[in-house]
């Protein structure tokens, strides 16, 4: 059974529009929360995180929301540029069990038409 | 320009075969992680190291995979025999452990196993 859940395979926004990508989780321990993103043929890079203290991380056009009563996560791109194209991963870790464990869900694949 | 590299970057091979990935982590990185790249599951951990030795592979399966660190500079993912089921994407991936912090983990580009 998956921990972390990415329910929408993928997504097409428009260039200088919001892209909103969801994430879901099951397990009340994950207390640190991050996004990675892939390009083809190339291994996940980190994006952005968010600890289980806070409920908004901001880093320029990425912006991450975490609702821990809902146990959902977003990560909005604002302005959704054409390089934004990837697949996106949500993933999620207890750090009082180990930070170095993280689950990955299945990611979203986001595609910035021009 | 410090990077994990992993060869081979493609394999294809016939069911039955012995199959081994290789990993060479970011120098000074003390955890080693290897993840499996499916369409259904996403990526999934099969296993990771620490300082060179085995923290958890419960998500290997045991009977046929194995994951060993024979030194520092080398992290190696064996499949024995492959079968098409195991046909994916496999990462390697290095970090600095952190006891009271999450830290980045880095990803090497993959190695593409076609299993027939």
């Amino acid at each position: 059974d998956q921990q972390v859940k990415q329910n929408s395979p993928s997504l097409s926004v428009q260039e200088g529009r919001i892209s909103i990508l969801n994430c879901d989780y099951t397990n009340s321990m994950f207390d640190y929360f991050l996004w990675y993103k892939k390009y083809p043929a190339e291994g996940p890079t980190f994006l952005i995180s968010i600890s289980s203290i806070k409920d908004k991380n901001e880093d320029g056009r990425f912006t991450v929301f975490l609702n821990k009563s809902a146990k959902h996560l977003s990560l909005h791109i604002v302005p959704s540029q054409p390089g934004d194209s990837a697949v996106y991963f949500c993933a999620a870790s207890e750090g009082k069990t180990s930070y170095d464990k993280v689950i990955f869900g299945p990611g979203t694949s986001l595609s910035v038409i021009p | 320009d410090a990077r994990v590299t992993q060869t081979p970057r493609d394999k294809v091979t016939e069911m039955g075969q012995e199959v081994t990935m290789r990993c060479q982590p970011i120098l000074g990185h003390n955890t080693v992680f290897w993840y499996r790249q499916t369409m259904m599951q996403g990526l999934e951990l099969l296993a990771y190291f620490r300082n060179r030795a085995p923290l958890d592979d419960s998500g290997m399966p045991k009977d046929r995979f194995s994951a060993e660190m024979p030194d520092a500079t080398l992290a190696t993912l064996k499949i024995q025999p492959s079968e098409p089921r195991d046909s994916a994407v496999y990462f390697c991936a290095s970090g600095l452990a952190g006891a009271r912090s999450y830290n980045e983990q880095f990803f090497g580009p993959g190695t593409r196993l076609t299993v027939l």
